[in-house]
This record gives C-alpha cells, sequence and structure tokens, in this order.
C-alpha cells in the first residue's frame, strides 16, 4: 500500500488556523488523498478528498503540491469539536489503509 | 438516512466464547467494509464485500473469523473461540460503488473486551 507520513500530534489556540502536514512522496498518478477524521469513541469520519487541484468544502480547505508529494489539511477556524485524530490517506481502488494519524489539540 | 448502525456498541465476553457483530449499512450503500482498531492505532482493514460477494479479505483475519453479508444487505462479524488478543474496535463503513470518491462512511463501531 501506498504510504503516507503525518506529524504524531499537533496543537492549536481556538478560533486559529490548523495545517495539517502529510507527506506521500511514492503517490502514484491514479492516487486519491483522502482526509478522514475521528473524534473520542466514534469511528472516522470523511473530511476531505482531492487529486491534483485544491479543494474547499464547509469543513476544511486542501491543498495539494504540484508534484503531489505532499499535501496540507487546513482547519481555517479551530474549534474544541475538531479535536480529533486527522488521517491522510491514499486511497488505492476500494480500500483505504489508515496510518497512525495526527492528534490534534485544540486549546480554548 | 440514519448512517451506518452497529450492534452491540460494547461486548465484554470470556476468552473461549464466541461473539458476533451486526453491521446495517447506509441502504443504497453496495460496499460494505470491516475494520478493527487497537488503541492508539489507525484501523486497519479486514475484509470487503460488494453487495453480497466478499471479494478480499486482509490476512489479519484468522480462521477464527467469519463475515458474512446475506443478500447484500446487513453484515455480520463472528469471532470464535476468542482470545484475549481479539480486543479491539471493531468497525463497520459502507460506500456507494458509483461514488467515484469512495466515500466510506463508518458506523460507532463494536468495542469487544476479552477478559
Amino acid at each position: 500500500d501506498a504510504k503516507t507520513t503525518q506529524p504524531n500530534s499537533m496543537e492549536s489556540n481556538e478560533e486559529e488556523p490548523v495545517h495539517l502536514p502529510c507527506n506521500h512522496s511514492t503517490i502514484s498518478g491514479t492516487d486519491y488523498i483522502h482526509w478522514y477524521r475521528q473524534l473520542p469513541s466514534q469511528g472516522p469520519e470523511y473530511v476531505i478528498h482531492g487529486l491534483t487541484s485544491n479543494v474547499n468544502n464547509r469543513m476544511a480547505s486542501l491543498a495539494i503540491a504540484e508534484d503531489r508529494k505532499s499535501s496540507t489539511l487546513i482547519l481555517h477556524r479551530a474549534t474544541l469539536r475538531d479535536a480529533a485524530v486527522y488521517y491522510c490517506i491514499l486511497r488505492v481502488d476500494y480500500k483505504l489503509s489508515f496510518g497512525a494519524g495526527t492528534t490534534v489539540t485544540v486549546r480554548a | 438516512d440514519t448512517g451506518v448502525s452497529q450492534d452491540p456498541r460494547h461486548k465484554i465476553t470470556k476468552r473461549g466464547q464466541n461473539v458476533t457483530f451486526r453491521c446495517d449499512p447506509i441502504s443504497e450503500h453496495n460496499r460494505l467494509y470491516w475494520y478493527r482498531q487497537t488503541l492508539g492505532q489507525g484501523p486497519e482493514f479486514l475484509t470487503y464485500f460488494q453487495n453480497e460477494a466478499q471479494l478480499e479479505k486482509s490476512r489479519l483475519l484468522s480462521d477464527r473469523f467469519s463475515a458474512e453479508r446475506p443478500k447484500g444487505s446487513f453484515s455480520t462479524l463472528e469471532i470464535q473461540r476468542t482470545e484475549q488478543g481479539d480486543s479491539a474496535m471493531y468497525l463497520c463503513a459502507s460506500s456507494l460503488e458509483e461514488d467515484g470518491a469512495n466515500v466510506l462512511t463508518f458506523g460507532a463501531g463494536s468495542r469487544l473486551t476479552v477478559l
């Protein structure tokens, strides 16, 4: 499976933006970049995905490097409810392979 | 749309007993997945169904594990002769084949504790 590398943890202050980096140097041309998050005691939740272009939705923005070897998930204004583990995943065909993710802590 | 439902949410059993988990996916979703998650780790893929056909099984799915999806609707995951190492959260997810992004919707999980 194609691999991603994320920092183990990040801290942010409430109402400030959060930039979560992800390295995926072995990405192939057809691999989609997916982000999911998992709040405590819940199943993972879809956040956003992209292939080549930057993407925005109501939850976050996804900035993809021109060479596609890295991407950044941007939470524009962190709230306490954004405290979760964020997973960066390369989707190959129908399956998602999760790594350990980045634990985001939001300080009030 | 009630999302993906899993039952039971928590199960405590003694080593050697059999347990069964049920997953009800989103009704129009024809793809169904089982994952296992241990503390501090990301979910690990176990198996995948497209409609009623089980198309892939991870090597993590030992002979003691069996999953079914009769009629392509709900699914069950049975663990026979449970071991303490089976203690984990078992997550079910579903998706729609026609969705090019193949976004997975997960249930809240079934937490298994084997004593």
